[in-house]
């Protein structure tokens, strides 16, 4: 079945360090995005891509980098610059947008990855 | 620009009650519509959407009108169970946008 998978489930980092969330689909999308969840609060947006090797800044991209190397695969770099990096990380998918299709199709989610600073 | 507005959580009810999660939006374009669960600990899952006016999207017994005179997408469902607890978001989409634009989320809780 195809779907969208995040690795790992939960992640524990120390202070200073940097951490790399995997987010991997086999649905051919060309969309990826990801998203910041925090207790109680909605999605925010860090980046998103819609083709290879390109990619663009959301509302919270700073202290985060990633990379679209290849179509199925869009990392997530957490970095020390970071300053309160605990928060549920949502990876998401989508047809590429700029088509008349896009209409019907919504996201398809990932399952999360909980990170926590110790 | 364009916008969710959903109402405020959580909403606790007891289990068979009738559910409604009020949702508005504000969008230049035409969008489409959509509800999201989130169960604990998990991702978010489409649970049912509508692409034109008077569009009913349906699901697992929910139910949403897209209504472009009042533009709005209410949630509802005539009996929940303890199962349905999660949180509910709206969501709406619009072709040239590359994004969808979700709202807050509502909390709902249904007491056994």
């Amino acid at each position: 079945d195809g779907g969208i998978t995040q690795s790992p489930k939960y992640l524990f980092r120390k202070e200073g360090q940097n951490v790399t969330l995997s987010c991997e689909q086999n649905l051919n999308h060309d969309a990826m995005y990801w998203y910041r969840q925090d207790p109680g609060q909605g999605l925010r947006l860090i980046y998103y891509s819609q083709i290879v090797n390109d990619f663009q800044k959301g509302d919270i991209a700073e202290g985060y980098s990633v990379s679209r190397e290849k179509k199925e695969s869009f990392p997530l770099t957490v970095t020390s610059a970071q300053k309160n990096p605990t928060a549920f990380y949502l990876c998401a998918s989508s047809i590429r947008p700029d088509t008349d299709r896009i209409i019907n199709y919504g996201y398809t989610f990932g399952s999360g990855t909980r990170l926590t600073v110790v | 620009g364009d916008s969710v507005t959903q109402m405020e959580g959580p909403v606790t009810l007891s289990e068979e009650a009738f559910l409604t999660i009020n949702c508005t939006y504000t969008a230049t374009g035409y969008p489409s519509l959509f509800w999201y669960v989130q169960y604990p600990g998990e991702g978010l899952q489409l649970l049912l959407k509508a692409t034109k006016a008077d569009d009913k999207g349906s699901n697992k017994g929910f139910e949403a009108t897209y209504r472009k005179e009042t533009t709005s997408f209410h949630l509802e469902k005539g009996s929940v169970q303890v199962s349905d607890s999660a949180v509910y978001f709206c969501a709406l989409r619009v072709i040239g946008d590359d994004k969808i634009i979700f709202g807050k989320g509502t909390r709902l809780h249904i007491l056994p």
